[in-house]
């Protein structure tokens, strides 16, 4: 069954260093979407992703985050200089369309130290 | 914007039904949505409905609906322990396509 990837499972960085996660999608999906998960917390959406442009991003997608779609398989989330808060599990999904059934990948757990 | 609540915590015995509640506040919304959350694990869709539906049964899990209350249950026949997970029920934000989570109820199986 088709089902949505990501990497590094695990990525433990300095604060101030850039992170990029990487997430490839179920092949045929449409919309493409980042949450996040401080733990212990709810998970949170950030953005989204359509037609090559974002579709809508949440208060706390702020200028240090930017998404990507750099081919026609990967979907990135970059943080440019990370800070301690940033530490939490981020999430990629993916839908064939509006509010289909979102797929969910097994998520990256960044820690910023 | 929606707002999702759930109950935080349930403890059962083995074998014994779980029931997990979650309310929200946007009446528009289309999708209901059931997630499980292993321990370190990712997000698993268990299960979802659709706004002009009641009640769906998948195997062990029944969901319910109420729409004039707002309010979605989740109940587990034979809970057994590996149903011990975090339960998120969640829903397609009508003014957008994002999905707002609740808190998420931490389902625990007593032996």
């Amino acid at each position: 069954e088709p089902e949505v990837t990501q990497t590094p499972s695990h990525q433990v960085t300095q604060m101030g260093q850039e992170v990029i996660l990487r997430c490839v999608p179920i092949s045929n999906h449409l919309y493409f979407y980042w949450y996040r998960q401080i733990l212990g917390q709810k998970v949170e959406f950030l953005v989204s992703f359509y037609n090559n442009e974002i579709s809508e991003k949440s208060e706390i997608f702020d200028d240090q985050f930017s998404v990507e779609r750099p081919d026609g398989s990967n979907f990135t989330l970059k943080i440019r200089s990370t800070k301690l808060e940033d530490s939490a599990m981020y999430f990629c999904a993916s839908n064939g369309g509006g509010r289909e059934t979102q797929y969910f990948g097994p998520g990256t757990r960044l820690l910023v130290l | 914007g929606e707002d999702v609540e759930q109950s935080l915590f349930l403890s059962v015995r083995e074998g014994d039904s779980s029931v997990i509640n979650c309310t929200y506040t946007d009446s528009s919304s289309t999708y209901l949505y059931w997630y499980k959350q292993e321990p370190g694990a990712g997000l698993q869709l268990l299960t979802y409905i659709f706004s002009n539906m009641d009640m769906k049964q998948d195997q062990r899990l029944t969901v319910l609906l109420n729409k004039k209350d707002k309010h979605l249950s989740l109940r587990i026949a034979d809970t057994q322990t590996g149903d011990s997970a975090i339960y998120f029920c969640a829903v397609v934000d009508n003014y957008g396509q994002n999905f707002v989570f609740g808190p998420g109820t931490r389902l625990s199986v007593l032996p």
